[in-house]
């Protein structure tokens, strides 16, 4: 299976700062088959990016997802307080799809 | 609107089986696969498997074979996750989530069902 490494593990930021998240993959995801979520305590995962770079319905554009092979990176270009959470990468190239083990972003 | 509603949450003892339900509404039940994703606690998220509603065939994480059994009623719109031999690394919460083709973004989820295993 493909494993999904995220880093960092905990990223600290203040509001209106430029967040950079990266995911790499073990192997090659073919066709950019990568999404990310978002998460909060207590709330289920919401799709944010999915196809490495296409944004999800009603994610606005500050949120942008990029990259291709193994690395994938989520940029949030000016942090609003909502935007502090945990962020997971899942790939669905190939069977069984995976999750990375996650990034926190907190407010520093 | 799409929703997924889940069963409410569930306390069981080690060697129990749960069973928990995922109803659906708002789209065509059977045009989409349906997967479950769990998440012990302070930890991340974990595929178990996959159903498709239309023919009901299923695809199972090679840890959870043997004990994970998902059905469906599409009378009602409702999958159903049941994991049996329960033991307390089983405490997680369990979430549905839906993709339109079998391998895809998981686009609405359920709420969650926290599920306990505790002697």
């Amino acid at each position: 299976e493909i494993v999904l490494t995220q880093s960092p593990g905990t990223l600290s930021l203040s509001p209106g700062e430029r967040a950079t998240l990266s995911c790499r993959a073990s192997q090659s995801i073919s066709s950019s088959y990568l999404a990310w979520y978002q998460q909060k305590p207590g709330q289920a995962p919401r799709l944010l990016i999915y196809d490495a770079s296409s944004r999800a319905t009603g994610i606005p554009d500050r949120i942008s997802g990029s990259g291709s092979g193994t690395d994938f990176t989520l940029t949030i270009s000016r942090l609003e307080p909502e935007d502090f959470a945990v962020y997971y990468c899942q790939q669905y190239s190939s069977s069984p799809q995976t999750f990375g083990q996650g990034t926190n972003l907190e407010i520093k | 609107q799409v929703q997924l509603v889940q069963s409410g949450a569930e306390v069981k003892k080690p060697g129990a089986s749960v069973k928990v339900s995922c109803k659906a509404s708002g789209y065509t039940f059977i045009s989409y696969y349906m997967h479950w994703v769990r998440q012990a606690p302070g930890q991340g998220l974990e595929w178990m498997g996959i159903i498709n509603p239309s023919g009901g065939s299923t695809t199972y994480a090679p840890k959870f074979q043997g004990r994970l059994t998902m059905t469906r009623d599409t009378s009602t719109s409702t999958v159903y996750m049941e994991l049996t031999s329960l033991r307390s690394e089983d405490t997680a919460m369990y979430y549905c989530a839906r993709t339109y083709y079998i391998w895809g973004r998981n686009d609405y989820w359920g709420q969650g069902t926290l599920v306990t295993v505790s002697s």
